[in-house]
């Protein structure tokens, strides 16, 4: 059982479209990091949220913490071919330290 | 180069034999972590090493698995009696941090080990 449920798994876009991706739990996070993954390479940070109701933005891109803390959504707005990507969404939480709880990610496919 | 770096980057071998995989971290980062990702699957955690210690191991799916690190740097996961099960991606991250804050710290990734059991 996946502690982060992250939604939707797959997503095929053409360049110039808006899109939204969410992580979802029923547990508290004391952060949440957002990382994209290109094939045969490790994953990069993004972004890390750490308060709830927190809004970040990087760009097109727009992240958000919910305010209990148990969830995060990514929004691209106007997305391009060079967007495509694994985005992963990952959680710590204060009584393990150390260890991310990762969602399945979701690839992101970006059309001209 | 100053990332984290893993070797080999890809390994093939027989069911049944051991393997053993390195992860250089960046120089300064007293936490590392290896993860395993399979295909279709988010990164499943296997051991966090603060320091040369190991307070968390509990990802750790058999005690065919073990990992170890030396002088606060270099770390090696070692898998023995291999299984076709055990294919993967084995990936390992450094950070910064020591206490309750080393889990806000982003984490930074090598490459990985791409391991293919026959």
């Amino acid at each position: 059982t996946q502690l982060l449920e992250q939604s939707p798994q797959f997503l095929s876009i053409q360049e110039g479209e808006n899109l939204t991706v969410y992580c979802n739990s029923s547990s508290v996070f004391s952060s949440l990091q957002w990382y994209r993954q290109e094939p045969g390479e490790g994953p990069v940070l993004l972004v890390t949220v750490v308060t709830g109701g927190e809004v970040k933005k990087l760009k097109r891109l727009t992240f958000q913490f919910g305010d209990a803390r148990k969830d995060s959504s990514l929004h691209i707005t106007a997305a391009q071919p060079g967007d495509t990507g694994l985005y992963l969404c990952a959680g710590a939480r204060g009584s393990t330290l150390g260890r991310l709880y990762f969602g399945r990610g979701t690839q992101l496919t970006v059309w001209p | 180069g100053a990332g984290v770096s893993q070797s080999p980057s890809n390994k093939v071998t027989e069911k049944g034999k051991d393997v053993e995989l390195r992860c250089d971290p960046i120089s300064g980062h007293t936490a590392l972590y290896w993860y395993r990702q399979s295909l279709g699957q988010g990164l499943e955690f296997l051991i966090y090493f603060q320091g040369n210690s190991a307070p968390d191991k509990s990802g750790l799916p058999s005690d065919r698995f073990s990992a170890e690190r030396t002088g606060g740097s270099v770390s090696t996961l070692t898998i023995q009696r291999t299984q076709q099960e055990d294919s993967a991606v084995y990936l390992c991250a450094s950070s910064l941090g020591t206490g309750r804050q080393t889990s806000n710290q982003p984490q930074h990734f090598g490459d990985g080990t791409r391991l293919s059991i026959l």
